[in-house]
Order: C-alpha cells, then structure tokens, then sequence
C-alpha cells in the first residue's frame, strides 16, 4: 500500500525567510502524482503544486517550488519569501492511476507552518 | 468559477436524528468527494462518486449514506451517528477521476454529534 510520511509536524519561518517542507513516500508503482495543499485556518483546502512522477523537472509556481527525488521517493516544498499568508497546515499527497473511475488521494499526516512577523 | 459550496457551515446534532449535508458545484465537473477530516489530521476518503454513480465506498458505515441526484449535487445523509463521528466534512470535486484532474474542495461543514 502507498504511504505518505511528513516528519515535521511543526515548522517556523521569519517572513521573508524561506523554508522546505519535507515529504517522502512508498510506492511500487512508476504512473503517479504529487501534491501540496495548504489548508489555512479558514479550513478551505488549496491546491499548491503538483508534480508528475514521469516529468524529471521540479514543478514551480511563484515562491513555492518542488525538489522531487524519485529514486529517493522524496518530496520536498520550498517556500521562498514566506509572507504570514502562507501560514497553515500542509499536507503532501500522493495519487495513482488505478484506471477509469477510481482516484484516491492519500495524504500525509501535515506539517503546521507558522510564519512569525 | 472554482467554487464548491457546503452548507451548513455548522451541524450540532443528536445521536437520534437525521440530517444531511449538502455539497454543490457548478464547474461541470463530473467526479465528487467525501472526505472526514479529524483535528489535526489529514483527510480520509469517505465515498466518491462518478457520473452520478458511486465508484467508491471506503467501507464506510452504513449511517453515512451519499447520494447524487445530478452532476451538480452531492448530499451527505447522516443518522444513528456517534460521537466520534464528529468532524470536518470536506466535499471536493474534479473534472473527471483521471490522474490528471485536480481536486476542487469546499470549506467543509464541522458536525458536532451530542
């Protein structure tokens, strides 16, 4: 069975610093995808970024951006100029092509991420 | 237009009644979720459904009952639930169930089961 392992439950940042948030996974399969979502405390869950396994490059999107290690299963988020905004619980997950109708998310236990001004 | 709507923002409820939770989106999308979140913890699937019919039950208890009366709509009827059954409910949407299609999610509707 796939798991999601986030080590850091808690991680602090001074705003404009940066920071990486770590993630690892167990898979067999070789087809799958890789996310971020932040959950602020208004409870919304977001779509970060996203990585697909068969793409070598690292995703980005403005601050955040991704090293993704396959061979080390390892999944780490880089937040650059952290702003108080980004303060949250981030979970990385994982999603695996099972064919036609089914698609399950499955999600690390989060890492909470304060922001200090 | 991103949105999924959930109402209500706030169920109290008794071990005895009957409610339901309601999800809506308007994005055309054709694949939609239940999630429960606990504090602090990630969210776990609950059901999804597909075109309207339920592609899977994460053998869940048989007091949570979806339904999807059209491709806009996703209810969540609740009875006879217990305390720990108290939580956040997360609704989510996607285009299709491909591995390509994001997730949508709603801000969640926290059950409270007294």
């Amino acid at each position: 069975a796939q798991t999601v392992t986030q080590s850091q439950p808690e991680m602090s940042v001074q705003e404009a610093e940066t920071v990486t948030l770590s993630c690892t996974y167990d898979t067999s399969e070789s087809d799958y995808y890789l996310f971020w979502y932040k959950q602020p405390p208004s409870r919304q869950m977001i779509l970060v970024i996203r990585q697909e396994a068969y793409k070598q490059q690292n995703a980005t999107e403005n601050r955040f951006s991704v090293n993704f290690q396959k061979a080390a299963k390892s999944f780490s988020l880089k937040i650059s100029d952290s702003q108080l905004g980004d303060a949250a619980m981030y979970f990385c997950a994982y999603r695996r092509n099972y064919g036609g109708a089914t698609n399950k998310l499955i999600f690390g236990t989060g890492t909470l991420l304060a922001v200090q001004p | 237009d991103t949105e999924v709507t959930q109402t209500p923002k706030h169920l109290v409820m008794g071990m005895t009644n009957k409610k339901s939770l309601k999800c809506e989106q308007h994005m055309g999308h054709r694949a939609m979720y239940w999630y429960k979140q606990k504090a602090k913890k990630p969210p776990e699937l609950m059901f999804v459904y597909s075109y309207e019919k339920l592609s899977i039950n994460e053998s869940v208890p048989s007091r949570f009952s979806p339904e999807c009366p059209n491709s806009s709509l996703l209810n969540l009827h609740l009875h006879a639930l217990q305390p720990e059954d108290s939580a956040l409910y997360l609704c989510a949407s996607s285009q299709r169930t491909g591995l390509t299609y994001e997730q949508y999610f709603g801000p969640g509707t926290r059950l409270t089961v007294t």
